[in-house]
């Protein structure tokens, strides 16, 4: 079994400050940890993934994550915000070689950038 | 230019009135996906395929129906027995065995009235 939580449903922060986007997992097995992001009325765009590789992941537009398997967690940054960042964020884990329906999707984290 | 196409993107029916949702790919990818998306739920996943002519039901397939006839091709039927119809349906494809990066269409949002 595995879940995800997003442990914020709403952030806001202002342009040109970090921005920090929580996620804590459970899983029985090693999990694969992604991070996508969605702007309004979009798809999703996959922003990194994590596959036991290493720990540091460096996605794209600046965006980089940490597994912490003590903490078990995958929390999503980036040093500078940008308005063009403002979007919904969907922090999702999967089990190795799981099928379509391993995968859970967190609820998703509403990112707000203040000008 | 390669991608996902879904159309319409904004859909209107009646209530007990079947509809299609149309998704195409050109990535020549292996498996497809569909998802229902809620606000505040995240998405759900409805039917998913990893090869021509065979699918699997998801965690809500109850009310839908799937078929794949082309690789290229995987559209969605809403039946009159989904009893909440009205969200933003989303498409999907990846590399069959890299299920967890998928690339996205952009989306199908169906009103059911």
């Amino acid at each position: 079994a595995q879940s995800v939580t997003q442990l914020d449903s709403h952030v806001s922060v202002s342009e040109g400050t970090p921005v920090l986007l929580r996620c804590n997992y459970s899983s029985s097995y090693s999990p694969s940890l992604f991070w996508y992001v969605q702007h309004p009325n979009k798809g999703l765009q996959l922003l990194l993934k994590y596959t036991s590789a290493a720990t540091l992941v460096k996605g794209i537009n600046g965006f980089e994550a940490e597994f912490k398997k003590s903490e078990t967690s995958f929390h999503l940054t980036k040093p500078s915000a940008h308005m063009s960042d403002a979007a919904e964020y969907f922090c999702v884990v999967g089990s190795h070689g799981g099928g379509a329906d391993g995968l859970t999707f967190g609820k998703g984290t509403h990112l707000i950038i203040q000008p | 230019d390669g991608g996902i196409t879904q159309s319409p993107k904004y859909l209107f029916r009646k209530e007990g009135q079947n509809v299609t949702l149309s998704c195409e790919q050109n990535l020549n990818h292996d498996a497809m996906y569909w998802y229902r998306q809620d606000p505040g739920q995240g998405l759900r996943l409805i039917y998913y395929s990893q090869i021509v002519n065979d699918f699997q039901k998801g965690d809500i397939a109850e009310g839908y129906s799937v078929s794949r006839e082309k690789k290229e091709s995987f559209p969605l039927t809403v039946t009159s027995a989904q009893k909440n119809p009205t969200a933003f349906y989303l498409c999907a494809s990846s590399v069959r065995d890299r299920v967890g990066e998928q690339y996205f269409g952009p989306g199908t949002r169906l009103t059911v009235t």
